[in-house]
C-alpha cells in the first residue's frame, strides 16, 4: 500500500505532556499538508510544508505547535504541553508537484487521534 | 477569509432516493474537490473539478462546477446504503491549502 501512512493511530496524552504525529506522504509526493478535524466539525488546514521547508503555516496555533518535514523521514507535528481543547483528529495529507499554479490532488492519510485526559 | 458553505448539513433518506449536495462560495476557486470520509478514516478523494461549467461522473455520482466557479454540487442518484457517509467538498483559492466546508452527513436507509 503506498498510501500516506500516519502513525500513532490513536495517541492519548496528559494534560502538559508532549504529542508527535508523524505522517509518511505516497511515494514520489513531495508537498506535505496537515488538517485538524474537531468532533462534528469540518476539517481546517494547519501547515503546508515541503522538504526542509514551511511553505505556509497560517492555520498553525502561535504557541506549542510546531512542524516539519526533514531531508529524511516522515513529517512530524509536535504539540507541546498538550491540554483537553488539542483533542481532535489530526489528518496528514500529501501531493505532487504543484506545476503550472494549479493545484494538484491531496491525498489523506488514516489520522491520528489525540485525546488528552 | 474565504468561506465554503455546504448544505445540507444532514440528510437521512431511503435507499433508491436521489439527492443534492451543494457547495457554494463568493470567491472564485482555481479547483475543488470532493471527498467522501467515513467513521475513523481519513477523507478519500472522489473528484476534482478545474473548468467552469465541468460535469464529472463517476457511477452513479455526478458532479457539476458552477460556470462561474464559486459553487459546485454532488448529485446521487438512487441511493444505497453503502453511499452513507460525509461528503465533504474543499476549495483552492491562492496556494496550495484546501478550506473545507462543514460537510454533509448523509445516512441512507435500507
Amino acid at each position: 500500500n503506498a498510501g500516506v501512512m500516519q502513525n500513532p493511530r490513536h495517541l492519548v496524552r496528559r494534560r502538559g505532556q508532549e504529542a508527535r504525529l508523524r505522517c509518511s506522504p505516497m511515494k514520489g509526493h513531495s508537498h506535505v499538508y496537515w488538517y485538524r478535524q474537531l468532533p462534528e466539525e469540518g476539517l481546517k488546514f494547519m501547515v503546508y510544508l515541503q522538504k526542509e521547508n514551511i511553505i505556509d503555516e497560517s492555520g498553525m496555533p502561535k504557541e506549542r505547535f510546531s512542524a516539519e518535514f526533514p531531508k529524511e523521514g516522515p513529517s512530524i507535528l509536535r504539540i507541546q504541553q498538550v491540554v483537553r481543547g488539542d483533542s481532535a483528529a489530526y489528518f496528514c495529507a500529501s501531493s505532487h508537484l504543484k506545476s503550472g499554479g494549479l493545484l494538484y490532488e491531496q491525498y489523506f492519510g488514516p489520522g491520528t487521534r489525540l485525546t488528552v485526559t | 477569509t474565504q468561506l465554503l458553505e455546504q448544505s445540507p448539513q444532514f440528510l437521512s433518506i431511503q435507499e433508491g432516493e436521489n439527492l443534492t449536495v451543494y457547495c457554494n462560495s463568493s470567491s472564485v476557486f482555481s479547483s475543488l474537490q470532493w471527498y467522501r470520509q467515513e467513521p475513523g478514516e481519513g477523507p478519500v478523494l472522489l473528484v476534482t473539478v478545474v473548468t467552469g461549467g465541468e460535469v464529472k461522473k463517476l457511477k452513479r455520482l455526478t458532479f457539476q462546477f458552477g460556470d462561474a466557479r464559486k459553487d459546485s454540487s454532488l448529485h446521487i442518484t438512487a441511493a444505497q446504503p453503502g453511499d452513507t457517509g460525509l461528503y465533504l467538498c474543499a476549495g483552492a483559492w491562492a496556494g496550495n491549502m484546501l478550506t473545507f466546508g462543514g460537510g454533509t452527513r448523509l445516512m441512507v436507509k435500507p
